[in-house]
């Protein structure tokens, strides 16, 4: 079956480490995004890509960081410079052919904890 | 100004109700409109996306889109206990997706 997977689903950060959040599509999706989810806040774009080694900051991009050298892969990291990491990580792709007509497929989610 | 705006709630509709869920946005360029549910600790799923003035039915939900008046509202038919979750409208903005807050459903048997 396609879909998006991200791991961990659980993830603990120590302070000044810098940590890397997975995420892997099979949907042969050529966009795909990171959001930030707080609460009562909603989604926030962190960043998003729309082709292979090329990619965007979103709204809030500072302290994170992402690559994308395969289609299928786009992970995040999240520096030890984002003062208040402890968030819901949630990963998206889309097709990239009629934009955003038919809107994202999202992964699980990576809930990462400050410790 | 929010770009994309929803009342938080909680909704509290009683099962066999119709629920209405209303949503707002300030960018006139958006083109498509988007509903995702999502239930507590899990990630959203799409319900339904509208991109044309006027109604789009599917199954329970029906999604409504006045872009005169940068509206838009989610219907829910004969409301279930299991649609109680956050309803998130979105709006795209450039290549992605705005999201607003997120409106909380109650239904309640």
């Amino acid at each position: 079956d396609g879909g998006i997977t991200q791991s961990p689903k659980y993830l603990f950060r120590k302070e000044g480490q810098n940590v890397t959040l997975s995420c892997e599509q099979n949907l042969n999706h050529d966009a795909m995004y990171w959001y930030r989810q707080d609460p009562g806040q909603g989604l926030r774009l962190i960043y998003y890509s729309q082709i292979v080694n090329d990619f965007q900051k979103g709204d809030i991009a500072e302290g994170y960081s992402v690559s994308r050298e395969k289609k299928e892969s786009f992970p995040l990291t999240v520096t030890s410079a984002q003062k208040n990491p402890t968030a819901f990580y949630l990963c998206a792709s889309s097709r990239q052919q009629g934009a955003l007509r038919y809107g994202y497929t999202f992964g699980s989610g990576t809930r990462l904890t400050v410790v | 100004q929010k770009e994309v705006e929803q009342n938080s709630g909680p909704l509290s509709v009683p099962e066999g109700a119709i629920a209405s869920l209303n949503c707002t946005y300030s960018d006139r360029g958006s083109q498509s409109f988007f509903w995702y549910r999502q239930y507590s600790g899990k990630s959203p799923e799409l319900i339904m996306f509208i991109y044309s003035n006027g109604d789009k039915e599917d199954g329970r939900f029906t999604a409504q889109l006045n872009k005169a008046s940068q509206y838009v509202s989610l219907l829910i038919r004969d409301s279930q206990p299991s649609d109680s979750a956050t309803y998130l409208c979105a709006a795209t903005k450039r290549n992605a997706l705005n999201f607003g807050k997120g409106t909380s459903l109650l239904v309640t048997p």
